[in-house]
């Protein structure tokens, strides 16, 4: 069974701290996403990578990096976190055809 | 750029059927996803179309026509269970490119 985990489902920092969310997929997939999802706003994508040490930047970028040294993990970075940073961060993961993405249980992120 | 639109929320009553509409406006078109998902809870795959016409999967039909860039899903025989947003994403290209999201609807399903 595909299997997507993430490293917390909540998440409470202060502003100013460096955060790491760390995502890990099972299923040997090249290609993995990092999406923030905010009521009216939809899933907006922050990140990708298609391959390890590569990465692409998504539609909202700013204040985040990421990084992929194995296939199986990739970590999205808050080098310093602000309060219009909580979120819900999805992460996900696709193979091949028919190309679906398999999303992670998420994590609920607050900024105080 | 890349636009999809689907309502934002609509109701429906149990036993019923609902259709959800997509429209997609995108530089190129190398299939389209129905994902659901629960309040709190990460999406999950539905259904896959590439091709016109309508794929049926149990109680959900989806269907595709490419040339008016319309897709609709069908969900027939509401249950409770089916309140959840329904999200409609579009692969713009093949290769290594994301999927591209709308908004989602927000479907509730009453007594």
């Amino acid at each position: 069974d595909v299997k997507v985990t993430q490293s917390s489902r909540y998440l409470v920092k202060r502003t100013g701290e460096k955060v790491f969310l760390e995502c890990v997929q099972d299923m040997d997939h090249e290609n993995m996403f990092w999406y923030r999802q905010d009521p009216g706003l939809g899933l907006r994508l922050i990140y990708f990578s298609y391959d390890v040490k590569m990465k692409e930047k998504g539609d909202i970028p700013e204040g985040y990096s990421v990084s992929r040294e194995k296939k199986e993990r990739f970590s999205l970075i808050l080098e310093s976190a602000s309060t219009n940073q909580t979120s819900m961060y999805l992460c996900a993961s696709r193979g091949g055809y028919p190309y679906e993405q398999y999303f992670g249980p998420g994590t609920r992120l607050t900024v105080t | 750029g890349q636009n999809i639109d689907q309502p934002t929320e609509m109701t429906a009553t149990e036993g019923a059927i609902v259709q959800i509409n997509c429209t997609y406006q995108t530089s190129g078109f190398n299939g389209l996803f129905w994902y659901q998902q629960h309040a709190g809870e990460a999406p999950t795959f539905l259904s896959y179309n590439v091709l016109d016409g309508l794929e049926e999967k149990g109680r959900f039909s989806s269907f595709l026509s490419r040339s008016k860039g319309y897709s609709y899903l069908l969900l027939k025989e509401l249950q409770m269970k089916d309140s959840a947003s329904y999200l409609c994403a579009v692969r713009p290209y093949s290769g290594n490119t994301p999927l591209v999201f709308g908004k989602g609807t927000r479907l509730s399903v009453i007594a």
